[in-house]
């Protein structure tokens, strides 16, 4: 069984274009993430969502946003999508947000080429 | 600003060695996390192991350790008896607050 699953794992799309990377845990975490990983694998959290709170990285543009129908997802919409998109996008999932209790599983990712 | 740092950004090591992989942290918080991640070739992150800052030991699982000095404010990885699957990225990361941040990582060769 898949703990954190992640759709699509690959997407192409052209530049301007909206589109959606669906996120999915079975674990019955509270906390769900996405991170941005550039070419150069360095791994920066976008957000943090649980059911109480999202806390937006601030350097996020605002053509990100997540969306969570619920406790077990938190889908990731980009509008609008530029070059510098391009990245490998993590879903990540935590029973807890308190700090220091908070070990993260990870999705498998979903590299994203905006051509 | 960046918190975590790992100095070595590429490392080898021979096969059945044993190798540290230095991570630095700094943060004001009295509570607080320390992970380490591998990232194979594959891509997918992996959790390997986590020490508390409150932890009076220092966390083993398996064939990973952390080597936790808090005053220097350093948890370093080790891996002993290397193996040719170890061969990754490996990330050291920290939550503290609400927050969650990645070191830059090592890639770490492991030779036959």
């Amino acid at each position: 069984d898949t703990a954190v699953s992640q759709t699509p794992k690959y997407l192409v799309t052209q530049m301007g274009n909206d589109k959606s990377i669906k996120c999915e845990q079975n674990l019955g975490h509270d906390t769900m993430y996405w991170y941005k990983q550039d070419s150069k694998k360095f791994l920066k959290i976008m957000f943090s969502y649980n059911n109480k709170e999202l806390i937006i990285n601030e350097t996020v543009p605002n053509r990100f946003s997540p969306k969570s129908p619920d406790k077990a997802h938190l889908n990731l919409h980009i509008n609008s999508l530029e070059l510098g998109d391009s990245a490998v996008y993590f879903c990540a999932s935590s029973q807890d947000q308190t700090s220091g209790s908070g070990t993260q599983y990870f999705g498998p990712g979903t590299r994203l080429l905006v051509l | 600003a960046q918190k975590i740092t790992q100095t070595q950004p590429g490392m080898f090591v021979q096969e059945k060695e044993a190798v540290t992989l230095d991570c630095t942290y700094d943060t004001s918080d009295p509570s607080y996390g320390l992970f380490w991640y591998k990232q194979p070739s594959s891509g997918e992150m992996i959790f390997l192991i986590y020490q508390g800052s409150y932890d009076q030991q220092n966390a083993t699982e398996g064939r990973y350790s952390l080597n936790f000095q808090k005053a220097r404010k350093s948890a370093n990885l080790v891996i002993s008896a290397s193996q040719l699957g170890d061969s990754a990225m490996y990330f050291c990361a920290m939550d503290y607050g609400q927050n969650f941040v990645f070191g830059p990582g090592t890639r770490l060769s492991v030779l036959p």
